[in-house]
């Protein structure tokens, strides 16, 4: 079945730790995004990609790095970890032709210790 | 620049009570609408969308939103309220600058009395 999937569910590790928050999806979506969701509910974007070697940040500023080598694949990276990190991070793919017609995965929720 | 208001943070109604969420944005042209909702620990799922024609548009679930210019609203309704309706709610606009991003409320959480 077509989705998108997030891998950890739920991460705890510990400051300057080096992480990464896996994000894929089988639906051969073009743009993909990542969300950081504040323990307040609020959703801020991140990273966003058009395509395969295609990244930009979004409008929140983020420490976080993104890359974009496979279509189906956008993982998110953190060098060194700090407790300003904790958050949930949501990824979102859509395709070409679908204005906005987005999916989310489950999420990551990350906790820095 | 294009923002979302969701004025309630938290909402309470009771089991078959009635629903309305409120959101406002601020947008320039005829806006892309979405609202969506988020159960613990879970993504966000799509309710329905608005992009043009009826101004009222049903979705999943039994919701329903009515798009209203005049007062820059695209308030989300349901009849009855079930008690797994109980979630976060998201209402969004698309961006302006055709880079298909999705803007975003901070969100209404709904807890349902039995």
């Amino acid at each position: 079945e077509a989705d998108i999937y997030q891998t950890p569910r739920y991460l705890v590790i510990g400051t300057g730790k080096k992480i990464t928050l896996e994000c894929s999806q089988t639906m051969g979506h073009d743009k993909m995004y990542w969300y950081q969701q504040d323990p307040g509910m609020e959703l801020h974007l991140i990273h966003y990609s058009y395509g395969v070697n295609s990244t930009e940040k979004g409008d929140l500023s983020s420490e976080s790095t993104v890359s974009r080598i496979r279509t189906e694949h956008f993982p998110l990276t953190l060098e060194s970890a700090r407790p300003s990190h904790t958050s949930q991070y949501l990824c979102a793919s859509s395709e070409t032709g679908s204005v906005y017609g987005y999916t989310f995965g489950s999420g990551t929720r990350l906790t820095v210790v | 620049a294009q923002s979302v208001t969701q004025p309630d943070i938290h909402i309470t109604v009771s089991e078959g009570a009635s629903l309305e969420l409120r959101c406002n944005y601020s947008y320039g042209a005829t806006p892309y609408l979405f609202w969506y909702v988020q159960s613990p620990g879970q993504g966000l799922q799509l309710l329905l969308k608005y992009f043009s024609g009826d101004t009222l548009v049903q979705g999943i679930k039994g919701f329903e939103a009515e798009f209203k210019r005049s007062q820059s609203s695209f308030n989300l309704r349901k009849p009855s309220v079930h008690w797994s309706d109980a979630a976060e709610y998201f209402c969004a606009v698309g961006a302006s600058d055709s880079s298909y991003k999705l803007i975003f409320g901070s969100g209404t959480r709904l807890l349902v009395r039995p």
